[in-house]
């Protein structure tokens, strides 16, 4: 069974440009996160989706991060205009999350962000 | 605001010499205490959910246990191959989101 699939795994990109990161979570679970990890701040949660919808949006740093989920296969995180300082390893991860029970995630290999 | 501390930020041991990471947390109605290794260039791999106090859980050398403020993670007789990061994570009453703690860097030398 396939886990958590990213890509690119790597992106090198300058500054004011426009950065999509891809997830594709594990078959048939509900909800899906996303994760930005740094040396300073650790791992910190950027958004969550329950059944493709945004739950818990407050860790986006601000406007220029954007997240869909336009379906249940399928998550973008964009960043417009990118920064030097969204240099990071941003990770997807998915659980199968009921609502009285208590769900591990499960984390795909990441993509790794520099921007120049 | 839910939070968690680890310590020691990193640890550097002898092959077969045992020890314990700690994880102290704070958060409003604890759903769940979450374990996961982390080895360089992947994403965190998942070992334990602890969901109440005294409860333990086993796997290999690895053996999580539970307080209502603190987890401690036990490695008895490391090996090389137990080298790694390993974070702690909390999911309070809120939601299903995890709160990760800045992690315990394990370097074990044979």
């Amino acid at each position: 069974d396939a886990g958590v699939i990213q890509s690119p795994r790597h992106e090198v990109t300058e500054m004011g440009q426009e950065v999509t990161l891809r997830c594709k979570p594990i078959s048939g679970h509900n909800s899906l996160f996303w994760y930005r990890q740094t040396m300073m701040r650790g791992l910190e949660l950027l958004i969550y989706f329950n059944n493709n919808v945004p739950i818990d949006d407050s860790g986006m740093p601000e406007d220029r991060f954007s997240a869909k989920m336009p379906n249940a296969s399928f998550s973008t995180l964009k960043i417009q205009p990118s920064e030097p300082r969204d240099s990071a390893v941003y990770f997807c991860a998915s659980s199968l999350t009921h609502r009285i029970s208590y769900n591990e995630q499960f984390f795909g290999p990441g993509t790794r962000l520099t921007v120049l | 605001e839910d939070q968690v501390t680890q310590s020691p930020e990193a640890l550097r041991l002898q092959e077969g010499e045992s020890s314990s990471l700690n994880c102290s947390y704070t958060v409003s109605g604890l759903r769940g205490l979450f374990w996961y290794r982390q080895d360089p260039g992947k994403g965190p791999e998942f070992l334990f959910t602890l969901y109440s106090a005294g409860e333990e859980k086993e796997k290999e050398r690895l053996k999580a246990t539970l307080t209502k403020k603190e987890s401690f993670l036990h490695i008895t007789a490391p090996k090389p191959e137990d080298s790694a990061t390993y974070l702690c994570a909390v999911q309070g009453a809120a939601g299903n989101k995890l709160t990760f703690g800045g992690g315990t860097r394990v370097l074990v030398k044979p």
